[in-house]
């Protein structure tokens, strides 16, 4: 069975561009997270998509968004990129969420996003 | 808010050697603790977790035990190995939020 998939593996920016990240969660997976990890400041939690809806966000900045669509894929959008943005991204897909139960999370490859 | 402490890194160890990694923690309500590892160049997989005080998780040798009295969950290895080398991410999740609050990580080096 694949894993959680992520594309690009590597992507340069400069600063002020927009980036586009890509997130498939592990089949039968209805929840997709995303998280940061910048040097320095360890893993951040950014996101947290089921059934296409935002169920949670992190204390991160507007210019980070993301949807998630109807196969349960997602993209996470940075604009207006800061050289601070430069970091590793991952995303993590689990059978859905709930309140009251904790499904494990799969964490994906990453994808490395440097801001020059 | 939720947060999680855990030792400054590197750990350096000789194989067979035995590993303890520090892991503290505060939050509201019961969270569930995990221990996650990072091998070089890869994504992040559950070594072990515990879902509430007393419960003991292991794999693959590691160990560690929810202490909701000391708040803690320390993780513990009897014999190391090379392959073992990696960065370790002691973590917990309130349920409700689905979130994940992770600690600082914790690199491993085990030499021959």
């Amino acid at each position: 069975e694949a894993g959680v998939t992520q594309s690009p593996t590597h992507l340069i920016k400069t600063r002020g561009q927009q980036v586009t990240l890509r997130c498939s969660p592990i089949s039968g997976h209805t929840s997709v997270y995303w998280y940061q990890q910048a040097l320095g400041l360890g893993l951040q939690f950014l996101l947290w998509y089921d059934e296409g809806e935002e169920r949670n966000r992190g204390n991160f900045p507007p210019r980070f968004s993301g949807r998630q669509f109807p196969n349960y894929s997602s993209e996470l959008n940075v604009n207006a990129l800061e050289l601070e943005d430069s970091a590793l991204y991952l995303c993590a897909s689990s059978l859905v969420g709930s309140a009251s139960s904790y499904n494990e999370q799969f964490f994906g490859p990453g994808t490395r996003l440097t801001v020059l | 808010g939720d947060s999680v402490t855990q030792m400054e890194g590197p750990v350096t160890l000789s194989e067979e050697a035995f590993l303890t990694i520090n892991c503290t923690y505060t939050a509201t309500g019961y969270p569930s603790l995990f221990w996650y590892v990072q091998y070089p160049g890869e994504g992040l997989q559950l070594l072990l977790k515990a879902t509430k005080a007393d419960d003991k998780g292991s794999n693959k040798g590691f160990e560690a035990t929810y202490r909701k009295e000391t708040t803690s969950f320390h993780l513990e290895k009897g014999s190391v190995q090379v392959s073992d080398s990696a960065v370790y991410f002691c973590a917990l999740l309130n349920t409700g939020f689905q979130k994940l609050v992770f600690g600082t990580g914790t690199r491993l080096l085990v030499s021959p």
